[in-house]
């Protein structure tokens, strides 16, 4: 149980287009999924918190405009990267939260690779 | 500043040898730590969760210890096996956030 799944699985797009990815958690509700983005060699970094019926939290630094995100229902989220450009190029992750005992635990997807050129 | 630091970014072992990985932080006061698996191009998979009244934490062949005196976590892999062969991370858990170090890739030769 407790899966989440991410579409696409990799995108490779031209530089001013905007490209969505969704994400799923297939054998649960999440009340909340967050969005991680991974650079080669690096952590992942925690971009926003999102609430099903809400707007989404951002961390410092990232683009609220750029990076659009919609929570509709308890298991669907999406990103939409903006205007992308070639540095927006990295591997974005969704995790959806689930309550366990005293603990909110997070799952993952498998991730979806952007390429802008 | 908050800081996760993972010992090393690479280990290779032998088959059969145990690693131990290293996740020390500062400025953090978690009330639980993480350790995840990641396998290129994959996203997280969760292994093993530490409260902080817990010292250690076993799971088949791993073991996590935690230390918030020190503030470590050592994370351990016993006989291991090529298929151990991943990028391992930790993760600290605040606020219903997670906030990863950056990984130590194992490597273990047949």
């Amino acid at each position: 149980g407790a899966v989440v799944s991410q579409h696409p699985s990799w995108v490779i797009c031209k530089s001013g287009t905007s490209v969505k990815i969704e994400c799923r958690s297939l054998d649960f509700q999440a009340t909340t999924m967050f969005w991680y983005r991974q650079f080669p060699k690096q952590s992942l970094m925690l971009m926003a918190t999102s609430n099903e019926g809400s707007k989404a939290t951002y961390e410092q630094g990232v683009e609220k405009d750029k990076f659009l995100i919609n929570h509709a229902s308890l298991t669907l989220s999406t990103l939409t990267v903006t205007s992308a450009h070639p540095e927006d190029s990295s591997f974005y992750i969704c995790s959806a939260s689930l309550t366990s005992g005293d603990y909110n635990e997070q799952f993952f997807g498998p991730g979806t690779r952007l390429t802008v050129l | 500043s908050q800081k996760i630091e993972q010992n090393s970014e690479a280990l290779n072992i032998q088959e059969g040898k145990t690693a131990t990985l290293t996740c020390n932080y500062t400025n953090y006061s978690p009330a639980y730590l993480q350790w995840y698996r990641q396998d290129p191009g994959r996203g997280p998979v969760f292994l093993l969760l530490i409260r902080e009244n817990e010292k250690e934490k076993r799971k088949e062949r791993l073991k996590v210890t935690f230390d918030t005196t020190l503030k470590q976590s050592l994370f351990h892999i016993t006989a291991s096996q090529p298929a151990d062969s991943a990028t391992y991370l930790c993760a600290l858990v605040g606020d219903y956030k997670l906030s990863f170090g950056a990984g130590t890739t194992v490597t273990v030769r047949a």
